[in-house]
Formats: C-alpha cells, sequence, structure tokens
C-alpha cells in the first residue's frame, strides 16, 4: 500500500510568519508531485505540479522544492496572510503501485491569525 | 471558479436507494476523475476515464459504477446506498493525464448523505 505523509497535520502561525510543510512519498519510479490548496467549503485548487528531481516552483509568495531521490517536497508560505489559512494537499504518482493514479495525503492544515 | 461542474450540490437519499451524479469537465479536458472525501479520509480515487474509456480503477465499490459521455462529461452511479457511502465526491478534469504531470482541476462536489 503506498502512503503519502504529510506533516505537520496543522499549524497556527502569526500573521507575517514564514512556515512551511513536508510532503513525504515512496522515491521509486516516481511520475508526478501535485501540491493544492483546500480553503473550507471550497475544492481544492491546483498550487503546482512538478515531475522532475530538484524542481523549484513559485506562485507570489508560495513555492515548492521536490526531491525525488529520498522521496519529499517541502512548500513554502514566505510572511503569511489571515488569506493563506486553508488545508494544503499533496498528491504523487508513480508508474509501480500507484499506476499512474494521483495518492493524496490527508493534508496540513493552516491557520494563520491576523 | 475551475470550470468543471457537478450537479447536485447536495443530495438527500436513503438506505437502498440508487442516485447519480453528474460532471462536466473543463472545456478541452478530455480526463475526468472522480473522487471520494469521507470524515477523517484523504481524497480517495474512484475512477478515471480519458476521451470516453475506462483508464483506471481506484477503490472504487462494485454498487459503484461510471460513464464517460461521447460530450466527455461524466456521470457516477451509487446503488444500494449505505450508511457509509455519505461523503463528498469531487469529479476533477485534466487536458490529459494528470498522473504525469497534467495540471488536475476540481468541481465542486456533490454532498451526500444517507439517511
Amino acid at each position: 500500500i503506498l502512503n503519502v505523509e504529510q506533516s505537520p497535520q496543522s499549524l497556527h502561525v502569526q500573521e507575517g510568519d514564514s512556515t512551511n510543510f513536508t510532503c513525504s512519498f515512496p522515491s521509486s519510479n516516481f511520475y508526478a508531485l501535485h501540491w493544492y490548496r483546500w480553503e473550507t467549503a471550497k475544492s481544492p485548487e491546483a498550487l503546482f505540479v512538478m515531475t522532475l528531481n530538484g524542481d523549484e516552483k513559485k506562485k507570489g509568495r508560495i513555492s515548492a522544492t521536490l526531491n525525488t531521490k529520498e522521496g519529499y517536497s517541502y512548500l513554502y508560505i514566505k510572511g503569511s496572510q489571515p488569506e493563506d489559512s486553508a488545508t494544503y494537499l499533496c498528491a504523487f504518482s508513480n508508474y509501480g503501485g500507484s499506476q499512474g493514479n494521483l495518492i493524496f495525503g490527508k493534508g496540513t492544515k493552516l491557520s494563520v491569525k491576523p | 471558479d475551475s470550470g468543471v461542474t457537478q450537479t447536485p450540490k447536495h443530495l438527500i437519499t436513503a438506505t437502498g436507494q440508487r442516485v447519480t451524479l453528474r460532471c462536466s469537465p473543463r472545456s478541452g479536458d478530455l480526463s475526468v476523475y472522480w473522487y471520494q472525501q469521507s470524515l477523517d479520509q484523504g481524497l480517495q480515487f474512484l475512477i478515471h476515464y480519458y476521451n470516453g474509456e475506462e483508464r483506471a480503477k481506484g477503490n472504487i465499490l462494485e454498487r459503484f459504477s461510471a460513464q464517460q459521455f461521447p460530450d466527455l462529461h461524466s456521470e457516477l452511479n451509487l446503488s444500494s446506498l449505505e450508511l457509509g457511502d455519505s461523503a463528498l465526491y469531487f469529479c476533477a478534469s485534466s487536458f490529459g493525464l494528470a498522473g504525469v504531470g497534467d495540471t488536475q482541476y476540481f468541481g465542486p462536489g456533490t454532498r451526500l448523505t444517507v439517511l
């Protein structure tokens, strides 16, 4: 059974703090790693898709890195704002056990206090 | 707005009944995916269709079935419903295959409650 682990489960930060969370996945036969932002009462919104070891992506104050050899990805938020409060999901796929389908972690719930 | 539409938004039904959830992908997208989000569970992949053909099956029960029509919209049929089927059902679409790196866009979801 393939597992995607996200840590921490939840995080409370003050407005202006920078923060980061981790997504760990099996490193063999890697295809792709996706990050999503999921606000309460809305649907998951795609942030990044990364496929190459060493990939770095950035969108405004949010960035992500990928290490496929050791099986982890980091998501960074610089200068957190209350509107960044959401659950951040990662999902990975490989051509082994996942058969190319996305397997999701349970997410990191971020709360940013003004 | 992702461009993926799902109907209905909410559905309340009784055990033993059958329901159909509908999804229209973003214009131009060929892939449609169905996911289930239950309490305390992550998003569980159910099934994937690509250009009308079933591409992959995940943890989909035998009581559930789906299809993708020539106009690329998809329907998920849930039958002999049980209390445990109560969940949020998401549809997502992508142009190609999300598993090899295409961005996947989620619809607003259908909240199913089985009483």
